[in-house]
């Protein structure tokens, strides 16, 4: 596709509740990075998929967060028995190559109740 | 401390000022170096990618590096307000950490 999309683009989640965040990265792009972005700050980074190998995922901050790329294109970020401090806005990006040069979709703005 | 300190702003401008955005790094290892225009409820849009040290000029946006001083700069001459975002600086190691480090961002507000 012509940009990195993702899905859903809103999602309200119940305390405790496991959620599913799609990312679909532009066609032929190996890199795939996920990240967080809280209210008012920069993105952390999450986790690193060279096609379909998780290569870093030294930033998930618990194991209730798991990601997936099992074909080497699409992406799927899983969070598991959610929490408040979840919240936050899920941003997909992918780059063609190894360069860190990384184009960003709009991202899924995630709220826990 | 964080690995890259970015002033939050805001920063209020009149429209047709240049604009200075700069950003510290204490990790020397840094070589490849972002500028990220973030709209509201938008994901963050690619300005200007810089490898080590040296200037890139791209219309009306310039992009510093200093890497003796780890200190990166953006420029924005004739600022519109259409330029109003928060601006994410970034930046990485390249081969082997590939993930950006962010700073926390620069709200800009050009004023009409």
């Amino acid at each position: 596709g012509a940009g990195v999309s993702q899905s859903p683009r809103y999602k309200v989640a119940k305390r405790g509740q496991d959620v599913a965040l799609r990312c679909d990265p532009i066609s032929g792009h190996v890199s795939l990075f996920w990240y967080q972005q809280a209210l008012g700050q920069g993105p952390e980074f999450l986790t690193y998929f060279q096609n379909e190998a998780q290569l870093d995922k030294s930033g998930l901050p618990s194991d209730r967060f798991f990601a997936e790329r099992p074909e080497g294109s699409v992406s799927t970020l899983k969070i598991q028995r959610t929490q408040q401090e979840d919240s936050a806005v899920y941003l997909c990006a992918s780059s063609l190559g190894g360069e860190p040069l990384a184009f960003f979709g709009q991202g899924t703005r995630l709220t826990v109740v | 401390q964080k690995e890259v300190e970015q002033d939050p702003g805001p920063l209020s401008v009149p429209e047709g000022a240049i604009v200075s955005l700069n950003c510290t790094y204490s990790n020397s290892a840094f070589q490849y170096f972002m500028w990220y225009r973030q709209y509201s409820r938008k994901g963050p849009e690619l300005l200007m990618y810089t490898y080590s040290s040296g200037n890139k000029e791209d219309g009306r946006f310039t992009a510093q590096v200093d890497k003796s001083s780890k200190y990166i700069s953006l420029f924005i001459r004739d600022s519109q307000p259409s330029d109003s975002a928060t601006y994410l600086c970034a930046m990485s190691a390249g081969a082997g950490r590939r993930a950006l480090t962010f700073g926390s961002g620069t709200r800009l507000q050009v004023q009409p």
